[in-house]
């Protein structure tokens, strides 16, 4: 079965500063997706970025992108020019490429950003 | 932007009581989820739904629980003898395929259930 570790309950960031969330997973598929979504008060879970296993390339989304580090199994997500609405919980999900159609989520991090 | 959305926001029941959750998926999805995030803990899959089927199912999706498309448009999550460890925040998910085929889950706002 696979796991998805967050090893980082809480993390703070001053507002326009850069902050890296961690998360590593263990797997023996080769292929697999990799996701962080974003959790804010409101509840609701925001996709933020996606990463194919295959794809070498970091994915990227505006001042979201991740450090895929493939054989490490390490899954990172950098924010930059941090906002106060990018305060937020933020989960790593793990989604299998043929078999399961359940995704693994982390236990999270909860981002706060200082003004 | 098409949204998957959940009613009721909050439920309040008593243990032993039935009670159902509904989400009305994106339009041209046809893979349907729930999930659960019980209180400090992480969110955990429960089962997918797929041409009027279970595709898949947790080992949590005991017969309690059960799912159900009753039309077009909405999905269901029926439990049928609350516990107190019911008490969560349920999400419904939806995709156009599975995420093996490169798609991605959308989630609703969640209903969060408390069992008293």
């Amino acid at each position: 079965a696979q796991t998805v570790t967050q090893s980082q309950p809480e993390m703070s960031v001053q507002e326009a500063e850069t902050v890296t969330l961690s998360c590593t997973y263990d797997t023996s598929e080769s292929d697999y997706y990799l996701f962080w979504y974003k959790q804010p008060p409101s509840r609701q879970m925001i996709l933020v970025i996606r990463q194919e296993a295959y794809k070498q390339q970091n994915a990227t989304e505006n001042r979201f992108s991740v450090n895929f580090q493939k054989a490490a199994k390490s899954f990172s997500l950098k924010i930059s020019d941090s906002q106060l609405g990018d305060a937020a919980m933020y989960f790593c999900a793990y989604g299998s490429g043929g078999g399961a159609d359940g995704l693994t989520f982390g236990k999270g991090t909860h981002l706060i950003i200082q003004p | 932007e098409p949204e998957v959305t959940q009613t009721p926001s909050h439920q309040v029941t008593q243990m032993g009581q039935e009670v159902i959750l509904r989400c009305v998926p994106i339009s041209n999805h046809l893979y349907f989820y729930w999930y659960r995030q019980i209180l400090g803990q992480k969110v955990e899959f429960l089962v997918s739904f797929y041409n009027n089927e279970i595709s898949e199912k947790s080992e949590i999706f005991d017969d309690q629980f059960s799912v159900e498309r009753p039309d077009g448009s909405n999905f269901t999550l029926k439990i049928r003898s609350t516990k107190l460890e019911d008490s969560a925040m349920y999400f419904c998910a939806s995709s156009t395929a599975r995420v093996g085929l490169q798609e991605t889950q959308y989630f609703g706002p969640g209903t969060r259930l408390l069992v008293l």
